[in-house]
């Protein structure tokens, strides 16, 4: 079946512009994380839904950081206001549902560069 | 604070030579043990899951194992395709988030 899907797969956007990236899990997986990785760096995680409300965003660098996922499948990472240090490839994931023994499954990430 | 180091950052093999990535780590309490693959400009891939001291699972020329501090994966006559880096990654008890390591940049040389 269809795997973790992230749009776009690229975003070039200018200091202070508001900026929107998509994720689309795999279908029938209740559990849906954000991660940001930086060149040459692990994966570091930013929040994590289960349905549609958030049960951990404790990785959220500040408030210009915000996410959703309204009817418990899509989900929107938004940022305000952005800075060059934004600049990463930001992942999406799913799992069957939460527990941390299930496999997250990642998409192919979007590359946002903030200039 | 949970915390995983990966070692070495970078190995170059020739192919057919084998060899053991480490991933060393610190936990309050470990849930799982996940292992990935991620190739330049794509996200990580699943490869295992290890849940206790002891276990082992193998694909192909990879197997993964686990103990109380840490956990190798071992790579068998290699090929080039299995030039990537390798990712490690936990999770615990308190939270359902992974907590990586910085990789290994695995290349096999033909």
């Amino acid at each position: 079946g269809a795997g973790v899907s992230q749009t776009p797969s690229n975003k070039v956007t200018e200091k202070g512009k508001y900026v929107e990236l998509r994720c689309d899990p795999i279908s029938g997986h209740t559990a849906l994380y954000w991660y940001r990785q930086s060149l040459g760096q692990g994966p570091e995680f930013l929040i994590y839904f289960q349905g549609t409300g958030a049960a951990d965003d404790s990785g959220l660098p500040n408030d210009r950081f915000f996410a959703v996922r309204p009817e418990g499948s899509v989900s929107t990472l938004k940022i305000q206001r952005t800075e060059r240090g934004d600049s990463a490839v930001y992942l999406c994931a799913s799992s069957l549902t939460s527990g941390g023994y299930h496999t997250q499954y990642f998409g192919p990430g979007t590359r946002l560069t903030v200039l | 604070e949970d915390q995983v180091t990966q070692s070495p950052e970078a190995l170059r093999l020739q192919e057919g030579e084998s060899s053991s990535l480490n991933c060393s780590y610190t936990v309050s309490g470990l849930r799982g043990l996940f292992w990935y693959r991620q190739d330049p400009g794509k996200g990580p891939e699943f490869l295992f899951t290890l849940y206790s001291a002891g276990e082992e699972k193998e694909k192909e020329r990879l197997k993964a194992t686990l103990t109380k501090k840490e956990s190798f994966l071992h790579i068998t006559a290699p090929k080039p395709e299995d030039s990537a880096t390798y990712l490690c990654a936990l999770t615990n008890f308190g939270n359902e988030k992974l907590t990586f390591g910085t990789g290994t940049r695995l290349t096999i040389i033909p």
